[in-house]
């Protein structure tokens, strides 16, 4: 099956700075790469996704860029602030069978 | 995501008791999924349902069942096999790909409950 390893698993930028997390994946036929934010307590929630006909999608401080030959895939935020900070996790699908693999995570501190 | 309702929010299990966790969604999506969350561990399929009447094993199925009898219902039931039930179950649902009108290639994003947190008295 897909195997999803998402790092680093804590980081912690000074408000204003970009935050980079980076994801990688096994399976080739994997197609679609969504990116969710989970506040503490809280559900995760769709920030951005990615398909794989292409490399690179923004949406305002939020960009997430695709390598298909190296099989990985980054989140970037630019300009961050304090309500960043979230737990981000990565994941991968494919049309087969319509699974989603999740990363581990990435705790995202952002310090005002 | 106010469409997906997971009750309840706590819920405590007795040692050799099964205990079922709740999931109703009314956003009409067809594939619904359960998610078990533990610390360090992301999140990891239990089980999932792209139709009603029909649900898969995910990675971690051993210890939990569920059912799928309406569109809008996916409720889990953690039996006592489960030996260590403690962790932060997370429910989800998508439009499936295979929907009809819709053609592959088109994985469309979950959307999730508020998730229930089991612990054992």
């Amino acid at each position: 099956g897909e195997n999803v390893e998402q790092h680093p698993s804590t980081l912690s930028v000074q408000e204003g700075d970009s935050a980079v997390i980076k994801c990688t994946y096994s399976d080739s036929a994997s197609n679609y790469f969504p990116w969710y934010k989970q506040e503490l307590g809280k559900r995760p929630q769709l920030i951005i996704d990615i398909r794989s006909n292409v490399g690179e999608k923004k949406d305002q401080r939020i960009a997430v860029t695709l390598n298909k030959t190296a099989k990985h895939f980054s989140l970037h935020i630019t300009e961050t602030q304090p309500e960043d900070s979230a737990v981000y996790f990565c994941a991968a699908s494919k049309d087969t069978g319509n699974q989603f693999y999740f990363g581990t995570g990435t705790s995202l501190t952002v310090i005002p | 995501d106010g469409g997906i309702t997971q009750s309840p929010k706590y819920l405590f299990r007795k040692e050799g008791q099964n205990v079922t966790l709740s999931c109703e969604q009314n956003l009409n999506h067809d594939a619904m999924y359960w998610y078990r969350q533990d610390p360090g561990q992301g999140l990891r399929l239990i089980y999932y349902s792209q139709i009603v009447n029909d649900f898969q094993k995910g990675d971690i199925a051993e210890g939990y069942s569920v059912s799928r009898e309406k569109k809008e219902s996916f409720p889990l039931t953690v039996t006592s096999a489960q030996k260590n039930p403690t962790a932060f179950y997370l429910c989800a649902s998508s439009i499936s790909p295979y929907s009809k009108g819709r053609t592959s290639g088109s994985n469309q994003p979950q959307h999730f409950g508020d998730g229930t947190r089991l612990s054992i008295l």
